[in-house]
């Protein structure tokens, strides 16, 4: 089983719409989480930490169950320059400052 | 404050050529972190780096792999006797301590 689990996608929505992406982690001793962004063939940005209380920022809301062991960030009134691929990132324990990323999930927002 | 600094963007190399990548991470950042991101999969840890040290290699190839972090200058990803596996885009990323991460814009390896 692999350590973070995404739907590959690609999601094809339409501007203004609200999408939502899942991930599951197989390490119930995971100890941060975040969701970045990467556009075609640049590098990951952080888009967001996730934290158990759930988090916003703007349209974006995280969150993250640590009983079922599975993330989610939901997009509202989704935008153009949204299309990207969503990448579910987990701090495993003992790695340090090691990440563990999903394969992604690709978001296209279409007109 | 220029961002983590990687260089070449893209590189060419026959097989059996050495690969030579660099790193320069943001000012005030001791720690490096290489990924490896494959056509179509996500990015995959290498090695982590501090000043002179290697703290852990876990992601690392065997062999033709090697990385280092010297006290001056750049950290360094070298991959000898490339082969077409080795065919990707190697990100960098530093950081001051044990959290937050800033990537650089990679290099993509081509391998023919």
């Amino acid at each position: 089983r692999k350590e973070v689990e995404q739907d590959p996608g690609p999601f094809n929505v339409p501007e203004g719409a609200t999408v939502a992406f899942n991930c599951t982690y197989s390490n119930s001793a995971s100890q941060s989480f975040f969701w970045y962004r990467q556009d075609c063939r640049k590098e990951p940005k952080l888009l967001m930490s996730v934290y158990s209380s759930g988090n916003e920022d703007g349209r974006f809301t995280a969150q993250l169950n640590r009983a079922s062991q599975y993330i989610s960030l939901l997009i509202r009134d989704s935008k153009l320059s949204d299309s990207a691929t969503y990448l579910c990132v987990v701090n495993l324990p003992g790695g340090g400052n090691k990440l563990t990323f999903g394969t992604g999930t690709q978001l296209k927002v279409e007109l | 404050n220029a961002g983590v600094m990687q260089n070449p963007r893209h590189l060419v190399r026959r097989r059996g050529q050495e690969a030579r990548l660099r790193c320069s991470p943001m000012k005030g950042h001791s720690h490096v972190y290489w990924y490896r991101q494959l056509p179509e999969e996500g990015l995959k840890f290498m090695v982590y780096l501090q000043k002179e040290n290697i703290i852990d290699e876990s992601g690392m190839p065997k062999e033709r792999f090697s990385a280092e972090f010297p006290k001056e200058g750049p950290s360094i990803l070298r991959i000898q006797q490339v082969v077409r596996g080795d065919s990707a885009a190697y990100f960098c990323a530093s950081s001051p301590g044990d959290h937050g991460y800033t990537f650089g814009s990679g290099t993509r390896l081509t391998v023919v």
